[in-house]
């Protein structure tokens, strides 16, 4: 079964440009957060998609969005880059609805410069 | 005060003593409580979870649930080098709403 697929795995942007994440879930599920890590700061909760919607939202500026397809392929978009963006973007898969095990992928190193 | 708190450490034991990683949370509705392990470089991994007051063990690993206090720890016995990593508390507030703490780091001295 494969796992969590994140593409591309790294990415270095200019202040100002925009970046779009995707994430492929495992098979089946249908639940997708995304997560930004940064250093001292742990995994900070961006937001969650259950069956194309989302169904949560965390502190972040109107600048970070997302969506989710009917395959459950999820996508996050950062637009205005802004050099603290610079962090690991993490996408977890969950088979329901968040209150079970995260199967995350490999991450989005985002570097802004 | 952030929805869940650890101490950000680094937790330093000797091999085969007990680590001891701590965890508190503000939401009184909190339903599911994770423990996830993060090597350096790498993505979390769960290691354990509890949903019920008490203790869960599984192996070298005993989860502690107080919902009274809003407390959850995780107790590794014998630990050993290959602990050593970022161990992040996670709470489920329901609502599909997952929130991790920043992570304990924990070194396990050979």
């Amino acid at each position: 079964k494969a796992g969590v697929t994140q593409t591309p795995r790294y990415l270095i942007k200019t202040r100002g440009q925009q970046v779009t994440l995707s994430c492929s879930p495992i098979s089946g599920h249908r639940s997708v957060s995304w997560y930004q890590q940064t250093p001292g700061q742990g995994l900070q909760f961006l937001f969650e998609y259950f069956s194309e919607t989302q169904r949560n939202k965390g502190n972040f500026p109107g600048r970070f969005s997302g969506r989710q397809f009917s395959n459950s392929r999820s996508e996050m978009n950062v637009s205005t880059l802004e050099l603290g963006d610079s962090a690991l973007y993490l996408c977890a898969s969950w088979r329901g609805r968040g209150n079970t095990e995260a199967f995350f992928g490999q991450g989005t190193r985002l570097t802004v410069v | 005060q952030k929805e869940v708190e650890q101490n950000s450490g680094p937790l330093s034991v000797p091999e085969g003593a007990i680590a001891s990683l701590n965890c508190t949370y503000s939401d009184r509705g909190s339903q599911s409580f994770f423990w996830y392990r993060q090597y350096s470089g790498k993505s979390p991994e769960l290691i354990m979870f509890i949903y019920s007051n008490g203790d869960k063990e599984d192996g070298r690993f005993t989860a502690q649930l107080n919902k009274a206090s809003q407390y959850v720890s995780l107790l590794i016995r014998d630990s050993q080098p290959s602990d050593s990593a970022t161990y992040l508390c996670a709470v489920y507030t329901g609502g599909f709403k997952t929130i991790f703490g920043a992570g304990t780091r924990l070194f396990v001295k050979a």
